[in-house]
Formats: C-alpha cells, structure tokens, sequence
C-alpha cells in the first residue's frame, strides 16, 4: 500500500527566510507527486505536480519542489515566505498506473506559521 | 476551484439522521472524489466515480453511500451507521490532477 510521510507538524519560519518541506513517500513504483495548500476553513489548492522528466519542478506563488527517486522524497521550497504562506501544506501521490483516477493519498499536512 | 461548488457551507445535524453533502462541477470531468478530513489527519479518501452510474469505495467508506446519476453531480449521504461523522468533507474532481471544492463542514450534535 501506498503512503506519504510529511515529518514535520509545525514549522514556523521568519518572514523573508527560506523553507523547505519534507514530504517522503511509499510506492512501488514512481507515482504522481502533489503538493497542496490549504487555508483554514478552506478547500485544497494545487500548487504544483510532478509526473515524470525534469525533477525540479515550479508552481504557483514562488513554489518549487524536487523530487528525488534515490530518497522517495519531494521537498517543497521557497526562497523567500510571505506572511501570507501562512497555511496547512499536503503532500499527496497517486497511482500512475491509472493516473491517479482510484484517488489521492495524502500525508498529515504540516502547518506552516510565519514570524514577523 | 471555481468550477466546483459544495453545499451547504456548514450542516448541523442531530445524531442518528441522515445527511447528505451536495457538490456539483461544472468542469466536464469524469472522475469525482468524496474526501474526509479530520484534526491532524490530512485527507482520507470515501468513495471515487470515474464515470456516470459507476462508483467505487475508498478507503473509509463505512458509514457513507454516493450516487452518480449525472456527469455534473456527486453527493455523498452520510447515514446513521457512520459512528464519528462530524468532519470536514471535501468533494474534488479530474483524473490525473485533482482540484477540490470549497468543503463542508459537517457536525453532529
């Protein structure tokens, strides 16, 4: 079966510093990887996806995420958070098999608090 | 995401009732998805369709049942046998991305 392990609960990072979330997962194979942000009371939005060829992707809101093969990872990045990161982030993978049709499976989310 | 919208934004019910979790696309996709969402739990998947009349049980389907009868509508009824419901529900749609609904947020007094 497959999983997805976001190590981190709670990170708080200094507005203007850099971040990094951790997201390692389970799967035989190489799935479709996610990363979703979510704001309180609020649905899911996509911030980037990975299916196969360049491992660094770009997504939306400065985001960009690595997938590393070697590690079963891929970490979320930005160089510079925004008091308004301020959110839950999901790491989700999904069955390339079937493109991800049976459903996604997600980590626990990390919730990410912004210092002045 | 715009094109998916979820109804009623809150729902209070008592325990022992049925309740039933609209949430309509109008995105033209096949697949839709009934997600559940818990304090410190991230999402766990209910029931999925992939096509009208068709559906499948996820991984937390007990307590829960859907319909399909158009390609635009999916609602999940959340019946007396579901024994923790109060929940925050999300619906999504689309195969090889997913974009999810606003949520609703179900509690049971």
């Amino acid at each position: 079966a497959q999983s997805v392990t976001q190590p981190d609960i709670h990170i708080t990072v200094s507005e203007g510093a850099s971040l990094e979330l951790r997201c390692n997962y389970s799967y035989g194979a190489t799935p479709y990887l996610f990363w979703y942000v979510q704001s309180p009371g609020q649905g899911l939005q996509l911030l980037l996806k990975y299916f196969s060829g360049d491992t660094l992707v770009q997504g939306i809101k400065g985001f960009e995420a690595e997938f590393k093969r070697s590690q079963s990872s891929f970490n979320l990045r930005k160089p510079s958070v925004h008091w308004s990161d301020a959110a839950e982030y999901f790491c989700a993978v999904g069955a390339p098999s079937r493109g991800g049709a049976d459903g996604l499976t997600f980590g626990k989310g990390t919730h990410l608090i912004i210092q002045p | 995401d715009g094109g998916i919208t979820q109804s009623p934004k809150y729902l209070f019910r008592k325990e022992g009732q049925n309740v039933t979790l609209s949430c309509e696309q109008n995105l033209n996709h096949d697949a839709m998805y009934w997600y559940r969402q818990d304090p410190g739990q991230g999402l766990r998947l209910i029931y999925y369709s992939q096509i009208v009349n068709d559906f499948q049980k996820g991984d937390i389907a007990e307590g829960y049942s859907v319909s399909r009868e158009k390609k635009e509508s999916f609602p999940l009824t959340v019946t007396s046998a579901q024994k923790n419901p109060t929940a925050f529900y999300l619906c999504a749609t689309g195969i090889d991305t997913q974009y999810f609904g606003p949520g609703t947020r179900l509690t049971v007094l």
